[in-house]
């Protein structure tokens, strides 16, 4: 099976703090990916990344930035929180690979954030 | 920028009647996957639809995909309470390497 661990279930943070989520999948999984997700608006991509070392702006970069220097762990920056990045934030993992079909993403349980 | 609109938002069902989900993309999709999230928990998938026309069944579960490829549906027959949750659609367009995620619909089964 498949496992996609987060660093935390909950994080409460304060405004301006520098905020790391960590993000690890066991799969060998080429890519990796970073959703937050907030009621009415479903999943968006922040950042994504297909290889080490490699990232991509997903729809809502902005106030985020992302760290892969190892294939299996994906890191999600918040340079300086603000509270309008009180939201989940999921992890997910594709190999592009069969037997699954080919970008099936597998999430991690997610982590809650709360920017005071 | 690519749109995959999802309808209802929330459904509250009693137990027993059936429930549907539709989404519609404003562009071509080359593929469509739907997520069920239970209360709680995280995104899982349940299938993928490719071809156009396509329908494929789960137990209780039936997908379809569109002839234009633009729309797909989650119909459940007799809701059960194990199918609480957020269903998701997510599209992926011709060409692109994004997958774009509905806003989801709730449901909700009254037993």
């Amino acid at each position: 099976d498949v496992k996609v661990t987060q660093s935390s279930r909950y994080l409460v943070k304060r405004t301006g703090e520098k905020v790391f989520l960590e993000c690890v999948q066991d799969m060998d999984h080429e890519n990796m990916f970073w959703y937050r997700q907030d009621p009415g608006l479903g999943l968006r991509l922040i950042y994504f990344s297909y290889d080490v070392k490699m990232k991509e702006k997903g729809d809502i970069p902005e106030g985020y930035s992302v760290s892969r220097e190892k294939k299996e762990r994906f890191s999600l920056i918040l340079e300086s929180a603000s509270t309008n990045q009180t939201s989940m934030y999921l992890c997910a993992s594709t190999s592009g690979q069969r037997p699954a079909p080919a970008e099936t993403q597998y999430f991690g349980p997610g982590t809650r954030l709360l920017v005071l | 920028g690519q749109q995959v609109m999802q309808i209802p938002q929330y459904q509250h069902v009693q137990e027993g009647e059936d429930f549907t989900t539709y989404c519609n993309s404003s562009t071509t999709l080359s593929n469509i996957q739907w997520y069920k999230q239970r209360p709680g928990g995280h995104p899982v998938f349940l299938i993928q639809l490719v071809k156009s026309g396509e329908v494929k069944k789960q137990k209780r579960l039936t997908f379809q995909f569109g002839e234009a490829k633009k729309n797909s549906s989650l119909h459940i027959t007799a809701t059960q309470t194990t199918d609480v949750g957020t269903y998701f659609c997510a599209g992926r367009k011709e060409y692109g390497n994004k997958l774009v995620f509905g806003a989801g619909t709730i449901l909700r089964v009254k037993s």
